[in-house]
């Protein structure tokens, strides 16, 4: 069974704090997304990965592939980066398993 | 280009009601999916379109029929629908390569 585990469900943290939210997932991929969705709707691809890193602005992503997981980093947190935070794991081309998210609230 | 647009935005709709949802990229994505969002819950893959072709269809009841008339537009005709249909309706579309997936803002739909 396909499975992706994302932690912590929620999140609270105070403006400037470093924030990591974590996936997991259980069988091999071919690539791994981070997604980004604000109340109300509409989702955001932050980064897609199938190795090593990739940094966008304050955003951070990391894979590791051997240990099937990867982090999401946020440094210097605003309350703008409030949203729901979802992974989401493509197994083949076209078919794509989503974690459960994390909800952050970053607090001024 | 990289937007994908979905209308309308909200749609309210009786039970014994037809109506449809529409979809439209312009980036030359060739893949096109419909997913629904239940409150506080990941999105669920509905249907796959390749080529203009259905390639995926999660057993999803026949009161949803999806459509994609060209390579730009999906649609998503409703009918008899229930008030356990009642979610957020996203699109999304990628293109061959990176097969990266770009949504829509998504339909919210109320079903009375």
């Amino acid at each position: 069974k396909n499975e992706v585990e994302q932690s912590p469900q929620n999140l609270t943290a105070q403006e400037g704090e470093f924030i990591t939210i974590n996936c997991s997932y259980s069988v091999g991929i071919s690539a791994l997304h981070w997604l980004q969705q604000h109340p109300g709707g509409g989702i955001v691809s932050l980064f897609m990965l199938s190795s090593g890193k990739k940094k966008h602005g304050r955003l951070i992503a990391t894979i590791n592939i051997q240990e099937k997981h990867s982090s999401l980093h946020i440094t210097a947190s605003h309350p703008r980066d409030s949203a729901v935070y979802i992974c989401a794991v493509r197994f083949g081309y076209q078919k794509v398993t989503f974690g459960t998210g994390t909800k952050l609230q970053v607090i001024p | 280009d990289t937007e994908v647009t979905q209308t309308p935005k909200h749609l309210v709709m009786g039970m014994t009601n037809k109506k449809s949802l529409k979809c439209e990229q312009h980036m030359g994505h060739r893949a096109m999916y419909w997913y629904k969002q239940k409150a506080k819950k990941p999105p669920e893959l509905m249907f796959v379109y390749s080529y203009e072709k259905l390639s995926i269809n999660e057993s999803v009841p026949s009161r949803f029929s999806p459509e994609c008339p060209n390579s730009s537009l999906l649609n998503l005709h409703l009918h008899a629908l229930q008030p356990e249909d009642s979610a957020l309706y996203l699109c999304a579309s990628s293109g061959q390569g990176s097969y990266e997936q770009y949504f829509g803002p998504g339909t919210r739909l109320t079903v009375t």
